[in-house]
């Protein structure tokens, strides 16, 4: 398969402070990349997205930046709150049609 | 706007049976792809369907198939179920490109499927 999903980096923060969540992305012909949140006995939701011709995109709440110099993604969550918790995949667009290729995905535990 | 509706929720089935899997997609969404959810694996695309016609397909084999209907729901099949094939099969869709649309993919909540 494309996607690799072995081990599940996790990243604990404390209720109130800023998130932040890094991805490698394998294409550099790649020219659109989303975030997806997922909850536990959900599917993927999505968060935001950009395109390779912007290095940032703001949202409510969330950031995404893009360096596509070294092929990185990343997604700033503002005062993370406990509904915040879940598991966020980047994913990247990378031909003609709606094929997503997804990273392996970072657990965000929000301590209260 | 109803979401994107996957049914059965839940599925067991026996190595050697087969099974299908339905996906009602966002009324509008012509585009619908699948993908196979597992804990070792991740998120890996199945195939995706336009307009009744299969547009891409991911690295999966031939016992992997899929149809999409004139309302634009879609099925995936799976023969000759192995016990690798336990994971949680997404549906996904889109009104048309991602990228022409502006539109990304909206993901149904999927069906768990256990091969025993």
């Amino acid at each position: 398969g494309e996607s690799v999903g072995l081990h599940l980096p996790t990243l604990s923060v404390q209720e109130g402070d800023n998130s932040i969540i890094n991805c490698a992305y394998s294409n550099s012909a790649s020219d659109y990349f989303i975030w997806y949140k997922q909850e536990s006995g959900k599917g993927p939701q999505f968060i935001i997205d950009i395109r390779s011709n912007m290095d940032k995109r703001q949202g409510q709440r969330v950031t995404v930046l893009l360096n596509k110099t070294v092929k990185h993604l990343s997604l700033q969550i503002a005062a993370t709150q406990p509904g915040d918790s879940a598991v966020y995949f980047c994913a990247e667009n990378t031909e003609y049609g709606n094929k997503l290729v997804f990273g392996a995905g970072t657990i965000l535990r929000v301590k209260s | 706007k109803a979401g994107v509706t996957q049914t059965p929720r839940y599925l067991i089935k026996t190595r050697g049976q087969q099974v299908t899997l339905s996906c009602s997609p966002i009324s509008g969404h012509r585009s619908v792809s699948w993908y196979q959810q597992t804990p070792g694996q991740g998120l890996q695309f199945l195939f995706e369907y336009f307009s009744e016609t299969q547009r891409n397909k991911g690295n999966f084999p031939g016992r992997f198939s899929g149809r999409q209907f004139s309302n634009s729901r879609s099925e995936m099949n799976v023969s000759t179920l192995e016990l690798g094939d336990s994971a949680l099969y997404l549906c996904a869709s889109s009104p048309g490109m991602i990228q022409v649309n502006n539109s990304p993919l909206h993901f149904g909540n999927g069906t768990r499927l256990t091969v025993t």
